[in-house]
């Protein structure tokens, strides 16, 4: 059973320049997550998603940042126009549909480099 | 107050020692409780989940007061390898609305 997948594992970007990150869940994990990581910061929650829904975006900046999740294919957070404070690791959990768990299994994460 | 606060440290122990963090949380509609752990520049991993009755892993016991609303880790017998950053997360329901927050952590050094 694959783990959750991200990738790419590492982005560089010029500032200005658009950063597309994606994310597959584990195999029948309808629920996914995308926390953002500073250096020597702790993980801040941006979004939170199901199929098609976007369930809760309270931590997504208002601007620049875009997530989305398809009924088809990988979880996707935008980030246009970064600038060098979006350098980070952007790590993706997903958890199971059925029943209440709120396990979330993390994927390796992506780390952005902004020049 | 923070919705979940954590000791930061960091916690600086000898090899077989027992160590105990502590969280605290302010939602007492409060519903599950986790324990992660993070190594340096690695995804988090969950340790384990925290139950009412507490429950116990190995060297790992984690336990639950909800009436002071805060949960534990104790390790025991510390290694080397348990060197790293533990994370508690709390959830809360409300309706459909679940709602996961996640303390800043507290960083462990094991030291020979």
């Amino acid at each position: 059973n694959a783990g959750v997948m991200q990738n790419p594992r590492h982005l560089v970007r010029r500032r200005g320049q658009e950063a597309r990150l994606r994310c597959s869940p584990m195999k029948g994990h309808s629920h996914v997550y995308w926390y953002r990581q500073l250096p020597e910061e702790g993980l801040k929650f941006m979004v939170y998603l199901q199929k098609e829904n976007i369930i809760d975006e309270s931590g997504m900046p208002k601007e620049r940042f875009s997530a989305e999740f398809p009924k088809e294919g990988p979880s996707i957070l935008r980030i246009q126009q970064v600038v060098r404070g979006d350098s980070a690791a952007y790590f993706c959990a997903s958890s199971p549909l059925s029943g209440r768990t709120d396990t979330q299994y993390f994927g390796p994460g992506t780390r952005l480099t902004v020049l | 107050r923070k919705e979940v606060e954590q000791d930061p440290g960091p916690f600086n122990v000898p090899e077989g020692a027992t160590v105990a963090f502590n969280c605290t949380y302010s939602n007492s509609a409060s519903q599950s409780f986790f324990w992660y752990r993070q190594d340096c520049r690695k995804e988090p991993k969950l340790l384990m989940s925290v139950y009412s009755s507490g429950n116990e892993d190995g060297r790992f016991t984690a336990q639950l007061n909800r009436a002071s609303q805060y949960i534990s880790l104790l390790i025991r017998d510390s290694k080397l390898s348990d060197s790293a950053t533990y994370l508690c997360v709390v959830n809360w329901y409300a309706g459909n609305n679940r709602k996961l927050i996640w303390g800043l952590g507290t960083s462990l050094a094991v030291n020979p």
